[in-house]
């Protein structure tokens, strides 16, 4: 079975802290996401990457960033963070649009994350 | 114009109802529509998926009509049960450009009664 995994379900951080957060998958994708999601907002995107080291702001970078060293594996990290920051992070990956087969993306199961 | 546009934001059916979910579209390039399903606890999984070149796409008990010319999609889910009660997210994308990002509704809760 094809997965994304978050490496925690729940994590609670200090403001000012810095946070990391993990994601790992196992479909070979090029394409990897980071959103948040807060209710009556949605999905808002934070950053993507098409490549290894290859990275591009989404709509809401601001406090973030991320680091792709390996396919497979796509990190999250804010700097310092902030009480306005607890949110559900949800991770996805997505093959090249190339690619022969279905579309979509796949999604880690989140990290909620608490910043007090 | 990159916008999708998501209603209602909250939705109550009994049991066997016909729920609609409704989303809106302004850029005319979008040429792939997925619908997603998130259950609470869980990241959202893609349900049924639709291209432009048709009108009606069904899988099983779930229903995409697909509106070109008034740029609009809606889901429906026929007799609707307990376990489709869940947050549902319609997105489009250009499948050509820009690696093909998925642009999100809002998402609609869902709460189907007994």
């Amino acid at each position: 079975d094809v997965k994304v995994t978050q490496s925690s379900r729940y994590l609670v951080k200090r403001t000012g802290e810095k946070v990391f957060l993990e994601c790992v998958q196992d479909m070979d994708h090029e394409n990897m996401f980071w959103y948040r999601q807060d209710p009556g907002l949605g999905l808002r995107l934070i950053y993507f990457s098409y490549d290894v080291k290859m990275k591009e702001k989404g709509d809401i970078p601001e406090g973030y960033s991320v680091s792709r060293e390996k396919k497979e594996r796509f990190s999250l990290i804010l700097e310092s963070a902030s009480t306005n920051q607890t949110s559900m992070y949800l991770c996805a990956s997505s093959p090249n649009l190339g690619r022969v087969g279905s579309y979509g993306y796949t999604f880690g199961s989140g990290t909620r994350l608490t910043v007090v | 114009q990159q916008q999708v546009k998501q209603s209602p934001q909250s939705l109550i059916v009994q049991k066997g109802g016909i729920p609609i979910i409704n989303c809106a579209y302004e850029n005319t390039a979008f040429d792939y529509f997925p619908w997603y399903q998130q259950f609470p606890g869980k990241g959202p999984a893609l349900l049924i998926a639709i291209r432009p070149d048709v009108s009606e796409k069904k899988e099983g008990r779930f229903t995409i009509s697909f509106n070109k010319s008034a740029k609009q999609f809606s889901l429906h889910i026929m007799d609707s049960q307990p376990g489709d009660s869940a947050t549902y997210f319609c997105a489009a994308s250009i499948e050509g450009g820009s690696q093909g990002n998925l642009i999100f509704g809002k998402g609609t809760k869902l709460s189907v009664k007994p």
